[in-house]
């Protein structure tokens, strides 16, 4: 099946700096998400985004669909920010009927 | 914004119950999925379900874990007879599409198997 592979596995910032969280895929995708996992556990959509640039707020991804890789940039960051942040891919087979294939996160730390 | 639902939000069970775990999907949307979660790891699959039936499966789902969409609204997921590593964050997700489009998670279900 389809690898998801992020990195940093940790990532530890001071309020205010920027990140990138970087997101790599081992075949074609028709789908791509990045998710933030609260303290709660819940599991917040930031983006769905296959391929090209989105920006909301603070936030902005952009896929590169042809070379298999995906960033997330978090701007000015926030003490709230932090949390465990997931890329999921659905394989573009045909066999697949949807599912997402997580990578294991990245976990964003922000100190005050 | 319409979203996903699950309840209960926690269950403690004892091993070797049944448990069952209920979602209710966005009112339009015909693929459901459960997702889960062992602390601290990622998120897997389980299953997919489509026009009432299942239509893709996990290793994870064996015959101990069972679907189901008992009405217009409801998706369940049924754990037979649980065992000290089901427990877990489960999440239940739906999508108006197949694939290449936004799956929605409702905010999970935290089972503890005791």
């Amino acid at each position: 099946g389809i690898q998801v592979e992020q990195s940093p596995p940790d990532l530890i910032l001071q309020e205010g700096a920027n990140s990138t969280l970087r997101c790599n895929f081992s075949d074609s995708v028709n789908n791509l998400q990045w998710f933030h996992q609260n303290p709660w556990g819940q599991l917040i959509n930031l983006f769905y985004i296959p391929s090209g640039t989105k920006q909301n707020g603070r936030l902005s991804a952009t896929t590169v669909a042809t070379e298999r890789y995906s960033l997330l940039y978090i701007s000015s960051s926030q003490t709230t920010d932090s949390g465990v942040y997931f890329c999921a891919v659905g394989d573009a087979g045909g066999t697949s009927y949807g599912k997402l294939t997580f990578g294991q996160g990245t976990i964003l730390t922000v100190h005050p | 914004e319409p979203e996903v639902t699950q309840t209960p939000s926690h269950q403690v069970t004892q091993m070797g119950q049944e448990v069952i775990l209920r979602c209710v999907p966005i009112s339009n949307h015909l693929y459901f999925y459960w997702y889960r979660q062992i602390l601290g790891q990622k998120v897997e699959f389980l299953v997919s379900f489509y026009n009432n039936e299942i239509s893709e499966k996990s290793e994870i789902f064996d015959d101990q874990f069972s679907v189901e969409r008992p009405d217009g609204s409801n998706f369940t997921l049924k754990i037979r007879s649980t065992k000290l590593e089901d427990s877990a964050m489960y999440f239940c997700a739906s999508s108006d599409r197949r694939g290449g489009k936004t799956q929605y998670f409702g905010p999970g279900t935290r089972l503890l198997v005791l």
